[in-house]
């Protein structure tokens, strides 16, 4: 299985600041995505992650709010900006393995906005 | 649009029985299928992953059908034990647009 590790795991954060998390994954990982999981809910695409360029993002969320970079294959943050009560969920990480198709994701980041 | 839906939201069974865990999709044009295990306030762990040309993969005590002409997915686990406790959940890659899309998962209690 591919490697993904993220960090920081959990955080505790003043409203209306920001927080970029990391994620580094393995070599064998072609794409790069960033998804989100409110309390109790299923998980939702937030953007993929392109080397060099501008993610690309799913209907709903903005570079603004959501600025996410990843300046070589196996390195991306994500930046929760301007945050408010309403962004507390996990971010979770994730690659896909190129030929299978396959995803792994990393821990995930718990953060609690308050 | 692609919907995923996981049936039942939750699922309690004494240990020994066997699960059956259940997925389905609306759009049969998909590249591959993936069943994941989530514990809770953790990431996800793949379990098993399904190419959209196979008809099932097992590893272990798991077995994951795949039924794409009428959408649908089965996730077996035999002999439960208590740490089966988990969510699992079915997602769905389609090709074209490199989008995966998520059910709901089954939330799981295998007690002892």
């Amino acid at each position: 299985s591919a490697v993904i590790s993220q960090k920081p795991s959990r955080d505790i954060c003043q409203r209306g600041t920001s927080l970029t998390i990391q994620c580094q994954v393995d070599s064998q990982v072609t794409m790069m995505f960033w998804y989100r999981q409110q309390p109790g809910q299923s998980l939702t695409l937030i953007a993929t992650a392109n080397q060099g360029s501008e993610a690309t993002y799913e209907s709903g969320f903005v570079i603004d709010k959501f600025p996410i970079s990843r300046p070589n294959l196996t390195f991306s943050t994500l930046t929760v900006s301007n945050m408010s009560p309403e962004d507390s969920s996990i971010y979770l990480c994730s690659g896909n393995r190129g030929g299978t198709g396959e995803l792994f994701f990393g821990e995930g980041s718990r953060l609690t906005v308050l | 649009k692609q919907e995923v839906t996981q049936i039942p939201a939750a699922l309690s069974v004494p240990e020994g029985e066997n699960l059956v865990l259940n997925c389905s999709f609306t759009d049969s044009a998909i590249y591959n299928l993936q069943w994941f295990r989530q514990d809770p306030g953790k990431g996800l762990t793949s379990l098993l992953l399904i190419q959209s040309s196979q008809r099932e993969q097992t590893s272990g005590r798991l077995n994951a059908s795949l039924d794409k002409s009428s959408g649908r997915s089965t996730l077996y686990i035999a002999a439960s034990q208590p740490g089966d406790s988990a969510t699992y959940l079915c997602a769905v890659f389609k090709a074209a647009g490199n989008k995966l899309t998520f059910g709901g998962g089954t939330r799981v209690l295998v007690k002892p």
